[in-house]
């Protein structure tokens, strides 16, 4: 089983952030969070990673709390193209959830 | 750069025949990995190989799966016999080096494999 636990389902309103959430309660200190997205029938798509400081690149945020136990990230202003299933990993263990499916509507 | 290539893009086949995969990394990526996507869930992770040594195959079905990557750069990905299980997406990906610091994998399009 995977070491993160994610929501199944989130909807979103286009425009609007966003907010995916994470727990990875058993992560140990050297291990990085990476976040994938995967649009229907692609591959999975790289968005971001981080170890302990929040990260920013022009794809999303991820903000890491500080005892490392949970994450979030944030997509500022949702499109309807950023429906996609979203899966937050540990890199040192490399196994993928369910993820969240997240819906943009208009 | 170009992506990773796989081939072929679907697959139908019978119970207990073999098919195989192929997978051309992205040009100077050392580390490669095979994924099985059964539909509804995520990809797991049937094996990793730093250039053509494998560094993580546990969860890979040895009595029917094989993976071998010649040469540290393409791989080929083995079912022999397949089972109706099977049915999933085989997804293959790469990335310059296995470091956790910055290792963003790159995903190719995936098999569609059918068993039926």
């Amino acid at each position: 089983d995977a070491k993160t636990t994610q929501p199944p389902s989130m909807d979103c309103a286009e425009g609007r952030a966003a907010n995916l959430p994470c727990n990875h309660s058993t992560i140990s200190g050297n291990e990085y969070v990476y976040w994938y997205r995967q649009i229907h029938s692609q591959g999975p798509q790289y968005i971001i990673h981080g170890l302990k400081n929040n990260e920013t690149n022009e794809m999303a945020s991820l903000i890491i709390t500080e005892d490392r136990k949970s994450s979030t990230l944030i997509l500022p202003h949702a499109t309807l193209r950023d429906t996609a299933v979203y899966y937050c990993i540990d890199y040192n263990d490399m196994r993928f959830g369910a993820g969240t499916r997240l819906t943009v509507k208009p | 750069e170009a992506g990773v290539a796989q081939s072929p893009r679907y697959k139908i086949i019978e119970k207990r025949q073999s098919v195989a995969f192929w997978c051309n990394p992205i040009s100077g990526h050392a580390t490669l990995y095979w994924y099985q996507q059964i539909l509804g869930q995520g990809p797991k992770l049937l094996i990793q190989f730093q250039n053509n040594g494998v560094v993580d195959d546990s969860q890979l079905p040895k009595d029917r799966f094989s993976a071998e990557r010649l040469k540290g750069v393409d791989s080929t990905l083995k079912i022999q016999p397949a089972k109706l299980e099977d049915s999933a997406v085989y997804l293959c990906a790469s990335s310059r080096s296995g470091g956790a610091s910055y290792n963003e994998q790159f995903f190719g399009p995936g098999t569609r494999l059918t068993v039926l």
